[in-house]
């Protein structure tokens, strides 16, 4: 049992690429969710899912995209990255909404 | 929208004693509370939850305590030890609107 498992760890990407951050969760949990980590600010959420199909946009969504074709699976992807865009970035699911968060053990995004 | 409000930002206590961080919220229609502990370089792990329909929760040595009235609730750690030091993150509601944390210093 994994729990959330989070793929790259680690990236550098150039201004202007693209990228996906794949999350992946092991629990069957109904609800996932995307969120972004700077210092000082606390976490602020990107996007979230309340089930296989659906995807809603959170308090910072503009510049990622989000999908979630299988319930196991939520993919955040940035079309056009962009210096505001390094930060670490944090999947959690969790099995209803009420119930506490399993987190991912993050992604590291430098932008340059 | 739901604002939450964290107090203090920094809690530097000496081991042994006990550290009291306060979350305030705006949204009278939230009705979860979680707090989370974030050590250096790690991922956010829950330690301990509160539902609207009680009002503490205790856990050995971690309670939170929840003030429906004034909207505000709060993470009490007793007997501090070193291990405690992190940051510590309330949240509100399902779609988890977090404070900015609070990074709590134990000293020996």
């Amino acid at each position: 049992n994994a729990g959330v498992t989070q793929t790259p760890k680690f990236r550098v990407l150039k201004t202007g690429q693209s990228m996906t951050l794949l999350c992946a969760q092991d629990m069957n949990h109904e609800y996932m969710y995307w969120y972004r980590q700077d210092p000082g600010m606390g976490l602020r959420l990107i996007h979230y899912s309340v089930g296989e199909g659906t995807t809603a946009k959170g308090e910072v969504p503009d510049g990622y995209n989000v999908s979630r074709l299988k319930k196991q699976n939520f993919l955040l992807g940035l079309e056009s990255a962009a210096p505001s865009q390094t930060s670490v970035y944090f999947c959690a699911s969790s099995y209803q909404e009420y119930y506490g968060y399993t987190f991912g053990s993050g992604t590291r995004l430098t932008v340059v | 929208g739901e604002n939450v409000e964290q107090h203090p930002s920094t809690l530097s206590v000496q081991e042994g004693d006990s550290a009291v961080i306060k979350c305030t919220y705006s949204d009278s229609a939230s009705n979860y509370f979680p707090w989370y502990k974030q050590e250096l370089g790690k991922r956010p792990q829950l330690i301990i939850d509160i539902r609207s329909n009680v009002g503490e929760k205790k856990d050995q040595r971690i309670a939170v305590t929840l003030n429906k009235t004034a909207k505000h609730f709060s993470l009490h750690i007793t007997e501090t030890q070193p291990e405690d030091s992190a940051v510590y993150f309330c949240a509100a509601n399902y779609q988890l609107i977090w404070g900015a944390g609070t990074k709590l210093i134990i000293k020996p």
